[in-house]
């Protein structure tokens, strides 16, 4: 069954410091790969996605991740954070009949 | 871009009354609908699945007559959380996909239920 992990539940970074947030999926074929953003009491934004084709993914918002199959992984990145960047990045894959399989989330916080 | 809105953004009933929340999708043709709930601090989990002129697919452990879904048009699918508990109170959201997006989904703002 696919699956989504986010091993960091709590990040905190300090403004200007660079950002990794983790994400390992389990999925038997080729996965379709997304990072959502969410701020509190809001949807979903998309930050970015992977489907095929390179590896390193460009999003939203100066974002960034590189998926490696090898690790089944597909982190998040950032260079600089911005204070404006707190909030819930979630990691989900495609599964069946188009639904998406969230990760728990990672609720970043950014110290000034 | 694709953009969904939800009405009402909030709400308050009380308990044993009906509260119907509605998702649009505004500038594109959802096909697929999915209706997510959220607790506090978690992550999004899907209830149910609803393609436009048919009967909703619900998630295992979601009562189906609890939580009736309409997708009576391709911009337009409906909640309705029927005869409301407090442990009904939570964030929901709906997104939105489009014939040929794939796994690609447009996700609204959510409604905040609280029943009392």
């Amino acid at each position: 069954a696919q699956s989504v992990t986010q091993p960091d539940i709590h990040i905190t970074v300090s403004e200007g410091a660079s950002l990794e947030l983790r994400c390992n999926y389990s999925y038997g074929a080729t996965p379709y790969l997304f990072w959502y953003v969410q701020s509190p009491g809001q949807g979903l934004q998309l930050l970015l996605k992977y489907f095929s084709g390179d590896t390193l993914v460009q999003g939203i918002k100066g974002f960034e991740a590189e998926f490696k199959r090898s690790q089944s992984s597909f982190n998040l990145r950032k260079p600089s954070v911005h204070w404006s960047d707190a909030a819930e990045y979630f990691c989900a894959v495609g599964g069946g009949y188009n639904k998406l399989i969230f990760g728990a989330g990672t609720r970043l916080a950014v110290h000034p | 871009g694709a953009v969904v809105s939800q009405h009402p953004s909030w709400v308050i009933c009380k308990s044993g009354t009906s509260v119907k929340i509605e998702c649009r999708s505004l500038d594109f043709q959802a096909t697929t609908m999915f209706w997510y709930r959220q607790f506090p601090k978690q992550s999004l989990m899907l209830m149910a699945t609803s393609n436009e002129g048919s009967k909703a697919t619900y998630e295992q452990g979601v009562e189906k007559d609890k939580f009736l879904i309409n997708h009576a048009s391709l911009t337009l699918s409906t909640l309705t959380v029927t005869s409301a508990h407090p442990e009904d109170s939570s964030f929901y959201i709906c997104s939105g996909g489009s014939k040929g997006a794939g796994h690609e989904q447009y996700f609204g703002p959510g409604t905040r239920l609280t029943v009392t």
